[in-house]
């Protein structure tokens, strides 16, 4: 079974400023996803950023870029410029690349505090 | 656009009472995912289906059922319902168009007295 852990239970970041989330994660299958979603206080779930495991460059959306070592399994979460609005708990999640319906495995998560 | 929808949005019920948790997802999504979120936790995988067969199946309880419908549409049927049922429920939904992307729903928030 895969698993994934974030060793960081909470962060602090000054605003404008640069943090990164760690995640790291158990598989033996060589084809997967990893995703970085967000959950701010509404409880909604929001999805950051994706990665490909065949894909050996680093996701970027805006702000928001990942370090992702195969070898190491591990995959980092960078937010860039950190505004109020990124405060929220952030989790690592794992899914398989095989067939449809394939479930996402979270980590335990990160709750980011964003001070002004 | 169109997202994935949730009813009800909060649920009262009391121990031993039964809950139906709905799930409508976003338009051509053919496969519906259920999750549980207990205060403080990570989201944990129940059950999914595609094409409205059982697909995965993860730490659902045997008082727990679900099924997807052929408008594509979930319900998550919870049995004998106990104090520690109470969680967000998230249902997502996800196409092999968006490389089975899961976008989630709002979720419905169960509590049980």
């Amino acid at each position: 079974a895969q698993t994934v852990t974030q060793s960081q239970p909470e962060m602090s970041v000054q605003e404008a400023e640069t943090v990164t989330l760690s995640c790291t994660y158990d598989t033996s299958e060589s084809d997967y996803y990893l995703f970085w979603y967000k959950q701010p206080p509404s409880r909604q779930m929001i999805l950051v950023i994706r990665q490909e495991a065949y894909k050996q460059q680093n996701a970027t959306e805006n702000r928001f870029s990942v370090n992702f070592q195969k070898a190491a399994k591990s995959f980092s979460l960078k937010i860039s410029d950190s505004q109020l609005g990124d405060a929220a708990m952030y989790f690592c999640a794992y899914r398989s690349g095989e067939t449809s319906g394939s479930r996402l495995t979270f980590g335990e998560g990160t709750q980011l505090t964003v001070n002004p | 656009a169109a997202g994935v929808i949730q009813s009800p949005r909060h649920l009262i019920k009391e121990k031993r009472e039964t809950a139906t948790l709905k799930c409508y997802p976003i338009p051509r999504h053919d496969t519906v995912y259920w999750y549980q979120q207990g205060p403080g936790q990570d989201p944990q995988f129940l059950i999914s289906f595609y094409e409205k067969m059982q697909s995965d199946k993860g730490s659902i309880p045997d008082r727990f059922s679900a099924q997807q419908f052929s408008d594509y549409h979930s319900e998550l049927n919870m049995s004998s319902l106990e104090l520690g049922d109470s969680a967000l429920y998230f249902c997502a939904s996800s196409s092999r168009r968006d490389f089975y992307e899961q976008y989630f729903g709002p979720g419905t928030r169960l509590t049980v007295t």
